[in-house]
C-alpha cells in the first residue's frame, strides 16, 4: 500500500458550496499531482508541484486551486462547486519527476 | 493535446489465455510506465521502461518500447480473473516538466 491518502472517498454536495479534497503522504516526495478523471475516461493533470510554495496549472484547465504549504499535504479546493465539477479527482506523488508516482484512492464527487 | 492512446479500448478473455495491450505517444520521452487500476480505486505502478531499454519482464508482464515508432506494449501471460482492471501507459517527457501524460487505457476483463 502506498502512503498517500486521501480525504473524503465520496462527497456528494450541493451547487454553490465550497469544498477542499484533501491529500496528504508520508513519503517526503516532493512532486505532487491532482488529476481528475470521468468514469472510465483517461487521466487529466489539473495540478501539479515541484515542492513546497511550488505549484503549476496542469494541461486541463480546472476552476479548481492548489496550495503546498507542507511537503507533505497539497489540498485542492474549488470555491463554488457546480455539477460540471462531479468527477473522480486522484493525487498522487513521486520522488522525483518521471519515476514511480504513488496515487491516493481518489476522492468521487457529485455536485447536486 | 499530448495524451497518448492506447488499443484495444477494451479487452475480453478467458482465463489462462494472454492479453497484449498497445500504447502510442506523441512526445520524445524519458521513460514510459504502465499503471493498473481497479474500478474507482487509484493507480498503482506495474513497471517502468526507460527510452534505451526495448524489453522488460517483471513476473507474468513484458513490456516492450519502440521509440522510432512511439509505442509500447504491455502483455500479461496467463491471464487471472484477479487481472480485470484498466490498464495505462505513461509518459514522462523530456521537456523538463516532468509531468506524467496518461493514455486512454485499455479495460481489460478476465473472465474465470
Amino acid at each position: 500500500e502506498a502512503d498517500i491518502y486521501q480525504t473524503p472517498r465520496y462527497l456528494v454536495i450541493g451547487t454553490g458550496k465550497k469544498i477542499t479534497l484533501e491529500c496528504s503522504q508520508t513519503m517526503g516526495h516532493d512532486k505532487m499531482y491532482w488529476y481528475q478523471q470521468d468514469p472510465g475516461m483517461e487521466l487529466h493533470l489539473i495540478h501539479y508541484s515541484y515542492g513546497v510554495n511550488s505549484t503549476e496549472k496542469g494541461d486541463l484547465s480546472s476552476e479548481s486551486t492548489v496550495s503546498r504549504i507542507r511537503t507533505e499535504h497539497f489540498p485542492l479546493t474549488l470555491e463554488s462547486a457546480r455539477p460540471s465539477h462531479t468527477s473522480q479527482y486522484l493525487c498522487a506523488s513521486s520522488y522525483a519527476g518521471g519515476t514511480e508516482a504513488f496515487f491516493g484512492q481518489g476522492t468521487r464527487l457529485t455536485v447536486v | 493535446s499530448q495524451q497518448g492512446e492506447e488499443d484495444p479500448q477494451a479487452l475480453s478473455i478467458q482465463e489462462g489465455e494472454n492479453a497484449t495491450m498497445n500504447c502510442s505517444y506523441k512526445t520524445s520521452i524519458n521513460n514510459l510506465q504502465w499503471y493498473r487500476q481497479n474500478s474507482g480505486r487509484g493507480l498503482v505502478h506495474l513497471i517502468l521502461i526507460r527510452s534505451n531499454e526495448r524489453e522488460k519482464h517483471s513476473g507474468r508482464l513484458r513490456v516492450t518500447l519502440d521509440t522510432s515508432k512511439k509505442s509500447s506494449s504491455l502483455l500479461i501471460t496467463a491471464s487471472r480473473a484477479a487481472d480485470t482492471a484498466s490498464y495505462f501507459c505513461a509518459t514522462a517527457s523530456t521537456s523538463g516538466t516532468y509531468k506524467y501524460i496518461f493514455g486512454t487505457g485499455t479495460r481489460l476483463k478476465v473472465l474465470a
